[in-house]
């Protein structure tokens, strides 16, 4: 079985601060990951994954994470972040090669301010 | 390409009473699933169907809840009798497995469901 930890809630910063959203795992066997991110009154985006090959991974909207397998984390950043990345991020695992469920995060709501 | 959709986009219905979402995925995806989050708390996978197979319904709370998908196209989900803790935010998503797929989820808006 898999599980996902997401141990910020929430995290406020202020525009044009970097920012890191923290995800790390726990699997028995090896996962995909990926981020998905939801914009206020809508759904559930995909914002970037890693399935296999180079451990960084980019958004087209700036956001990278980095699959550290030895800390089993995969964690979201963004150097300089803006109003409109406000909404909430969803870590999700789910095992190599099968058809098989997300396992999500409770989620990490990112609230960007002036 | 028209993604994921899903329709109602919020309910609100009595304890009791039955609703039924339903999902249309991706053209072509095989694979759709069904998702919960309750408030606050993490997204829960509900069911998977291959084509109008169950694969897995592992995660479908009770006997209340029925999940179909005839033809192998679009999704229904009903609940029958809902009850309080069923509110939440419903979503569905589809994934394309055969040749050239990305063991990638798109996942449509959700349905919001309240019981009162």
């Amino acid at each position: 079985a898999q599980s996902v930890t997401q141990l910020d809630s929430q995290v406020p910063v202020f525009e044009e601060a970097p920012v890191e959203l923290r995800c790390n795992y726990s699997s028995s066997v090896s996962v995909y990951l990926f981020w998905y991110v939801q914009y206020p009154n809508q759904g559930l985006q995909l914002l970037l994954k890693y399935l296999s090959g180079s451990t960084l991974v980019e958004s087209i909207n700036g956001f990278e994470a980095e699959f550290n397998k030895s800390q089993t984390s995969f964690h979201l950043r963004k150097p300089s972040v803006h109003i409109s990345d406000t909404a909430e991020y969803f870590c999700a695992v789910t095992p190599r090669g099968g058809f098989q469920k997300l396992v999500f995060g409770t989620g990490t709501r990112l609230l960007v301010s002036p | 390409e028209a993604g994921v959709t899903q329709f109602p986009s919020h309910s609100v219905i009595e304890k009791g009473q039955t609703v039924t979402l339903r999902c249309d995925p991706i053209s072509g995806h095989d694979n759709l699933y069904w998702y919960r989050r309750v408030m606050g708390k993490e997204i829960k996978f509900l069911l998977h169907f291959v084509k109008e197979s169950k694969q897995d319904e592992s995660g479908m709370p009770n006997n209340r809840f029925l999940a179909e998908r005839t033809g192998g196209t679009y999704s229904t989900l009903k609940v029958q009798p809902a009850e309080l803790e069923d509110s939440g935010v419903y979503f569905c998503a589809s994934k394309f497995q055969g040749p050239g797929g990305t063991d990638t989820q798109y996942f449509g808006p959700g349905t919001r469901l309240t019981v009162l």
